[in-house]
């Protein structure tokens, strides 16, 4: 399998800008997740979705935030109005669950760092 | 809510040195318990996990055990090397509810040849 794989890789824009971020995770994989990471934190839960049903939403993901994940396989996350506050690396992964029990091991992609100037 | 408590670091060791990194929790239940480490310029890997009380995890020489009576996954390793250096995150994953990952802070590790 390729591994998770997310575009761009860096991204800088000011502040009031729109940014969109692509993830493609490992293939027939169903579950796709969204997390930030600010530098010297771990990663903190943003969304995830299983198939193209988004199924939690962090409070972290105000309503300038917004993921999608149209036919199951592809998502996008979007941040509108950027603040200098939204400045992370933006992390994906993915996952393949198998019924009910939740034994899968999410998958990481290399992250997109953003810099809000 | 949930949490998990890492260590404090960085850390600095000789090769061949014993490692020892720290990780408590906080959850419901029996969380799933995973170490996942991120290398210089690379994505965040999964290093080993537990899904139940008193599971090893190992890999790489790594070890971490599920200690439900201390609510604790310390991660080991009795000889490191310089190719060990990276950030080493402690994470757990709720049972029976939310799929996410609560990561702690990470812990930064470097070897010295």
């Amino acid at each position: 399998d390729t591994g998770v794989s997310q575009d761009p890789r860096h991204k800088i824009t000011k502040r009031g800008q729109n940014v969109t971020f692509r993830c493609d995770p490992i293939s027939e994989h169903n579950r796709l997740y969204w997390y930030r990471q600010t530098l010297g934190q771990g990663p903190e839960f943003l969304t995830y979705f299983q198939n193209e049903a988004q199924l939690e939403k962090s409070r972290l993901l105000s309503d300038r935030f917004s993921a999608e994940r149209p036919k199951g396989s592809f998502s996008t996350l979007e941040i509108q109005r950027t603040e200098q506050g939204d400045s992370a690396m933006y992390l994906c992964a993915s996952s393949l669950a198998a019924g009910q029990t939740s034994t899968d091991t999410q998958y990481f992609g290399p992250g997109t760092r953003l810099t809000v100037l | 809510g949930d949490s998990v408590t890492q260590m404090e670091g960085p850390v600095t060791l000789s090769e061949e040195a014993f490692l020892t990194i720290n990780c408590t929790y906080t959850a419901t239940g029996y969380p799933s318990l995973f170490w996942y480490v991120q290398y210089p310029g690379e994505g965040l890997q999964l290093l080993l996990k537990a899904t139940k009380a008193d599971d090893k995890g190992s890999n790489k020489g790594f070890e971490a055990t599920y200690r439900k009576e201390t609510t604790s996954f310390h991660l080991e390793k009795g000889s490191v090397q310089v190719s060990d250096s990276a950030v080493y995150f402690c994470a757990l994953r709720a049972r029976g509810g939310s799929e996410k990952l609560v990561f702690g802070k990470g812990m930064k590790l470097t070897v010295n040849p």
